[in-house]
């Protein structure tokens, strides 16, 4: 099977203006996370969609949107750009199949730059 | 606050012998552990867990141990091999279909040939 994949890889901004990732999750999966990682920083979650649904929330602010699509794919939209958001964003899929046992799969991340 | 901590933010180790990763949670909700590793310019990658009904799991070189009522978990890597040298992060999840995952702040493993 195909791992996740995210596009773009890399990513130059300006302050302001907004971005638009996608992420791909691996065939079959259901669930799709995203997270933001920082220098210094753990991975913080963002956002969680299943089924076309978002179903969990992290703590960060309305600018941080999100939506899936009917075949899972799903996109990660963050509106007037500041410097602090330049960070990797981490997409994971994961499959739900088993009641409170689950592992996510990550993809390789976009790298967003906010000049 | 931190639900899920890693207290050692970098760990060195001989080519060979054992490396100790630890992580600390908080939230006695948390129901299944999971270890990623993460080189740089990739994404995380899945290396082990455990679920709270147990306190040890074992997969090749990669042994990880719960002590529930300690909130303690540790990944044991035995022997350490200098590709293992990344960010380890420790993760922990709970809820109906282990949706809500917390990561810790990761520990940077070098092992030294």
């Amino acid at each position: 099977k195909a791992g996740v994949t995210q596009t773009p890889r890399y990513l130059i901004k300006t302050r302001g203006q907004q971005v638009t990732l996608s992420c791909s999750p691996i065939s079959g999966h259901r669930s799709v996370s995203w997270y933001q990682q920082t220098p210094g920083q753990g991975l913080q979650f963002l956002f969680e969609y299943f089924s076309e649904t978002q179903r969990n929330k992290g703590n960060f602010p309305g600018r941080f949107s999100g939506r899936q699509f009917s075949n899972s794919r799903s996109e990660m939209n963050v509106s007037t750009l500041e410097l602090g958001d330049s960070a990797l964003y981490l997409c994971a899929s994961s499959e739900q199949r088993d009641r409170g046992i689950d592992t996510q799969y990550f993809g390789p991340g976009t790298r967003l730059t906010v000049l | 606050d931190q639900q899920v901590k890693q207290n050692s933010p970098s760990l060195s180790v001989q080519e060979g012998r054992i490396s100790i990763l630890n992580c600390d949670y908080t939230n006695s909700m948390f129901d299944y552990f999971l270890w990623y590793k993460k080189y740089p310019a990739e994404g995380p990658t899945f290396l082990i867990s455990i679920s709270s009904i147990k306190d040890k799991n074992e997969d090749g070189r990669f042994t990880v141990f719960l002590n529930k009522s300690a909130k303690h978990l540790s990944l044991h890597i035995v022997p350490s091999q200098p590709g293992d040298s990344a960010v380890y992060f420790c993760a922990a999840s709970w809820g109906l279909y282990g949706q809500n995952f917390v990561f810790g702040p990761g520990t940077r493993l070098s092992v030294l040939p």
